[in-house]
């Protein structure tokens, strides 16, 4: 119940194309949905994050789309460029706790 | 900006030593916690606190215990390090009281560690 499952675990996109990554949760109390993104040797720091009342939070390139009644999110990157190549984490909080769920991660790399 | 520092980038130990992973923040945070990252295991929590001297077991926290005797600081320790305990880790800390959106969690970057 506590589990967010990410898919894929690696993708290799090349420049200019979409990436998508994809995560779905069980818990229905989960109710913040941060997307972190990690560059090799630094910590993760968070990208974008969207609430379960909207379906979609845009923010340059970046945009989250949430499907509350399939429990799913996803992450698209438009106009993927090298400079994205990273890992990325999607996660899950429950109003009030401070723990978040992370999910396993994927590599993206964005070929030039 | 919030900094989080890890004493140590690399950290090489022998099985069985006792080994201590430290961890301070600059922001007056309540919150810290000590993450493990693993290729396809993601970021799993070992321990966080909430306070000074307060703690709570994560979903991992067999083998490790903690120590916040300052709010800046907090300590993880490996009493008896074992090679399954070979992994990055990583510390977070963040405020209480305001919205994620406003202060997420911030990470240092990280200790990568070596049980040999």
């Amino acid at each position: 119940q506590q589990q967010v499952k990410q898919s894929p675990q690696s993708l290799i996109v090349q420049k200019g194309g979409i990436s998508i990554i994809n995560c779905a949760y069980e818990n229905t109390a989960f109710d913040y949905f941060p997307w972190y993104q990690q560059f090799p040797g630094k910590g993760p720091a968070l990208l974008i994050a969207i609430r379960p009342d909207v379906s979609e939070k845009k923010e340059g390139r970046f945009t989250i789309s949430f499907n509350k009644s399939a429990k799913q999110f996803s992450l698209h990157i438009m106009d993927s460029q090298p400079g994205d190549s990273a890992t990325y984490f999607c996660a899950a909080l429950i109003q009030g706790a401070q723990k978040l769920v992370f999910g396993q991660g994927t590599r993206l790399t964005i070929n030039p | 900006d919030v900094k989080v520092t890890q004493s140590s980038r690399y950290l090489v130990k022998r099985t069985g030593e006792k080994v201590f992973l430290e961890c301070v923040q600059d922001m007056d945070h309540e919150n810290m916690f000590w993450y493990r990252q693993d290729p396809g295991l993601g970021l799993r929590l070992i321990y966080f606190s909430y306070d000074v001297k307060m703690k709570e077991k994560g979903d991992i926290p067999e083998g490790y215990s903690v120590s916040r005797e300052k709010k800046e600081r907090f300590s993880l320790i490996l009493e008896s390090a074992s090679t399954n305990q070979t992994s990055m880790y990583l510390c977070a800390s963040r405020p209480t009281g305001r919205g994620y959106s406003n202060q997420p969690q911030h990470f240092g970057d990280g200790t990568r560690l070596s049980i040999l």
